[in-house]
């Protein structure tokens, strides 16, 4: 089992441009989180999806969207990229939405970087 | 709004010596507390969860709900130990994540 996956593990964009990052989840796992990480900073929670829905949203603007597919990879798009938006992001996926066990298995993460 | 602060960015701890992680919260509800790790070049996983009351690697973590309080604990530091730790709280259907502190264990 490789665990979570995601691609691409680095990429370099220009402001005002979009960005599209992809995470399989663990073997048998069915709801992807994704969360941002700047440098220096704790993740913070961007959204969650389960059964192809946004459950859960944290902070962030319409800018930050995604999708989850039947086989329950998931997206993460950011569109009108800000040097600000420059970090890592994470995806963690779990078993339905008992985020509450704590039981969140993330991958290595994608490095984004804005200029 | 629900917060988690952990006032020690960085930490060192000579080996052997005694071990503790700040983490405090901020949270109207009933909490639910976790400490998560990050060894080097190694992905973010779960330490342990108050709920669970368990020792995992030696270490521990007491929900003090008086003080809002979840420090991380371990009597004897090893080697190993030397990460990336972070606390969490579940609240409002979301894990929010403190800002880490970097544990060095020194030999």
């Amino acid at each position: 089992d490789a665990g979570v996956t995601q691609s691409p593990t680095h990429l370099i964009k220009t402001r005002g441009q979009q960005v599209t990052l992809r995470c399989s989840p663990k073997s048998g796992h069915d709801t992807v989180s994704w969360y941002q990480q700047a440098l220096g900073q704790g993740p913070q929670f961007i959204f969650q999806y389960y059964e192809e829905e946004e459950r859960q949203r944290g902070n962030f603007p319409d800018r930050f969207s995604g999708h989850q597919f039947p086989n329950y990879s998931s997206e993460l798009n950011v569109n009108a990229l800000l040097l600000g938006d420059s970090a890592l992001y994470l995806c963690a996926s779990s078993v339905g939405l008992a985020v509450n066990t704590g039981e969140l298995f993330f991958g290595e993460g994608s490095r984004l970087t804005v200029l | 709004a629900q917060r988690v602060t952990q006032p020690e960015k960085l930490l060192s701890v000579f080996k052997g010596a005694p071990v503790e992680l700040k983490c405090n919260y901020s949270y109207s509800g009933s909490p639910e507390l976790f400490w998560y790790v990050q060894y080097s070049r190694q992905r973010l996983q779960l330490l342990l969860r108050h709920i669970s009351r368990e020792s995992i690697k030696g270490f521990t973590a007491d929900l003090n709900k008086g003080e809002t309080s979840f420090h991380l604990k371990k009597p004897f530091a090893q080697e190993e130990d030397s990460a990336m730790y972070y606390c969490a709280l579940f609240g409002n259907e979301k894990l929010t994540f403190g800002t880490g502190t970097r544990l060095t264990i020194i030999p």
